[in-house]
């Protein structure tokens, strides 16, 4: 059963750069049948959607938030990341990693449980 | 840019009711569509996937329908369990994105 766990600071400066990683056990994200996702929600808000990444580190980001964002594969630690810069108060939001089937990349089997970051000075 | 509509914005229902959840795709015709539901401080669950096919362990009373542009979660008859949020989620291979609706907050009557 593969698990997702995201890590990263809980509260960023406004204009910092947000930096989490998910890591992820019992599965390989050097596996080619799967995606791996960023996702967000920001308090009283929607689920966003912030970009993926295959194992061969294509990516492919929400058109909203791709000025602003890098998301990375390390397929030797068996992790992803993410980095949005220029952070405003607008980014605080529950942030969510998860795994979704190459096949069918609207059907994300496996999702991490979520860590809220904050923007705030 | 594609925008997904999701209609109604909010359901008030009672148990035992039946509830219907639309979504219409702005520009596509893709049918690799998901539907997820959200609680309160609770990761997103899948639902159903590719416009039809239900996800492991979901039960029979939710299913899903429709063809691009315009799409339909239903769940027959609403348990207390099923008050929550409900997304759809769609793929497009070109430009490969998703596209993800306001959701549709299903609440107590």
């Amino acid at each position: 059963q593969v698990q997702l766990q995201e890590s990263g600071p809980g509260l960023v400066k406004p204009s910092e750069t947000l930096s989490l990683t998910c890591t992820v056990s019992g599965g390989s994200t050097s596996s080619g049948d799967y995606y791996w996702v960023w996702m967000r929600k920001p308090p009283g808000k929607g689920l966003e959607w912030i970009g993926y990444i295959y194992h061969s580190g294509s990516t492919y980001y929400n058109p909203s938030l791709k000025s602003r964002s890098f998301i990375s594969v390390d397929t030797s630690k068996n992790l992803f990341s993410l980095e949005l810069n220029s952070v405003t108060a607008a980014d605080t939001a529950v942030y969510y990693c998860a795994r979704s089937i190459a096949v069918a990349p609207e059907r994300f089997d496996s999702w991490g449980q979520g860590t809220l970051v904050t923007v705030s000075s | 840019e594609r925008v997904m509509t999701q209609s109604p914005a909010t359901l008030s229902v009672s148990p035992g009711e039946r509830v219907t959840v639309t979504c219409r795709a702005s520009q596509s015709d893709s049918n690799n569509l998901a539907w997820y539901q959200q609680k309160p401080g609770q990761v997103p669950r899948l639902l159903i996937y590719g416009t039809s096919t239900r996800a492991e362990g979901i039960p029979a009373r939710f299913s899903g329908s429709g063809s691009g542009p315009e799409f339909t979660l239903t769940i027959s008859s609403l348990e207390s369990e099923d008050f929550a949020t409900y997304y759809c989620l769609q793929y497009n291979s070109w430009p490969p994105s998703l596209t993800l609706g306001p959701g549709t907050k299903v609440e107590f009557k």
